[in-house]
C-alpha cells in the first residue's frame, strides 16, 4: 500500500540552528508530495509540494527535493526561529481518476528555544 | 485564513450520541475531504464527495456517514459515539475538476470532538 515514514520526534533546536526532518514513502505510482504544518491549536496549512522528480518546493525558507531514486521528500531549513514551531507532516497524493486523498505521515514536532 | 470554515470548533458530548459536523468548502471547490486525527492512529482520510457525489471512501466506520449538499457544503454525521471517537476532525477543499498532481488540499481549522 502507499504509506509515509518520518522521524519521530521531538526535534529540539536552538533559534538559527539548520532543521531537517527526514520523510521517505511508498507509493503504487507517481505521487505528489507535500509538507503540512500544524501550528499549535490551529489546522493544518500547506507549506510547500512536488509533483515531480526533482522537483524543488519552497516556502518561508523551508526547502524540499522530490528524489524518486530514494523515494525521500526531506524537509529543509537554514535558519529556524522560535516561530517555526509546530507540527510538520509529510504527506503524499495519487492522483487515480480523480480520487487524491492525502496520505499522512505520523507527524514530527519541532521546538525552537531562543 | 484557508477559506475552508468548519462548524463548531469544540464538541462535548456523551458516548452513544449522535453529533453533525459541517464544512464550507474554499469558492470555487468542488471537492470536499474529510480526515480525522487522533493521537493513536494519527492523520487517516475518512471519505471525499466531489460536485455532490462520493468519490472515495478511506478508514471510515459504519456509524459514519457523510454526505455534500447542493451549494457544496459538507457534513458528516457520527452516531453511537464511542470514547474512541474523540479526535479532531478536519475538512479540506480542492478544485477537484480533474484532480491530478496539481489538485492541492486546503484545510479547515478542524471540530474538535470530545466523547464523555
Amino acid at each position: 500500500g502507499n504509506s509515509v515514514t518520518q522521524m519521530e520526534g521531538p526535534v529540539t533546536l536552538s533559534e538559527e540552528a539548520f532543521l531537517t526532518i527526514n520523510c521517505t514513502y511508498t507509493a503504487t505510482g507517481y505521487p505528489s508530495l507535500f509538507w503540512y504544518v500544524q501550528y499549535p491549536g490551529e489546522g493544518l496549512q500547506l507549506l510547500l509540494k512536488a509533483t515531480k522528480a526533482d522537483d524543488k518546493g519552497s516556502n518561508k525558507g523551508f526547502e524540499a527535493t522530490y528524489r524518486k531514486e530514494t523515494t525521500s521528500f526531506h524537509l529543509e531549513k537554514g535558519s529556524v526561529q522560535v516561530s517555526d514551531s509546530a507540527v510538520y507532516f509529510c504527506a503524499l497524493a495519487l492522483w487515480n481518476s480523480g480520487n487524491t486523498p492525502l496520505v499522512f505521515g505520523k507527524g514530527t514536532r519541532l521546538s525552537v528555544i531562543a | 485564513d484557508s477559506g475552508v470554515t468548519q462548524t463548531p470548533k469544540h464538541l462535548i458530548t456523551a458516548t452513544g450520541q449522535r453529533v453533525t459536523l459541517r464544512c464550507s468548502p474554499r469558492s470555487g471547490d468542488l471537492s470536499v475531504y474529510w480526515y480525522q486525527q487522533s493521537l493513536d492512529q494519527g492523520l487517516q482520510f475518512l471519505i471525499q464527495y466531489y460536485n455532490g457525489e462520493e468519490r472515495a471512501k478511506g478508514n471510515i466506520l459504519e456509524r459514519f456517514s457523510a454526505q455534500q449538499f447542493p451549494d457544496l457544503h459538507s457534513e458528516l454525521n457520527l452516531s453511537s459515539l464511542e470514547l474512541g471517537d474523540s479526535a479532531l476532525y478536519f475538512c479540506a477543499s480542492s478544485v477537484g475538476q480533474r484532480g491530478g498532481p496539481t489538485d492541492t488540499q486546503y484545510f479547515g481549522p478542524g471540530t474538535r470532538l470530545t466523547v464523555l
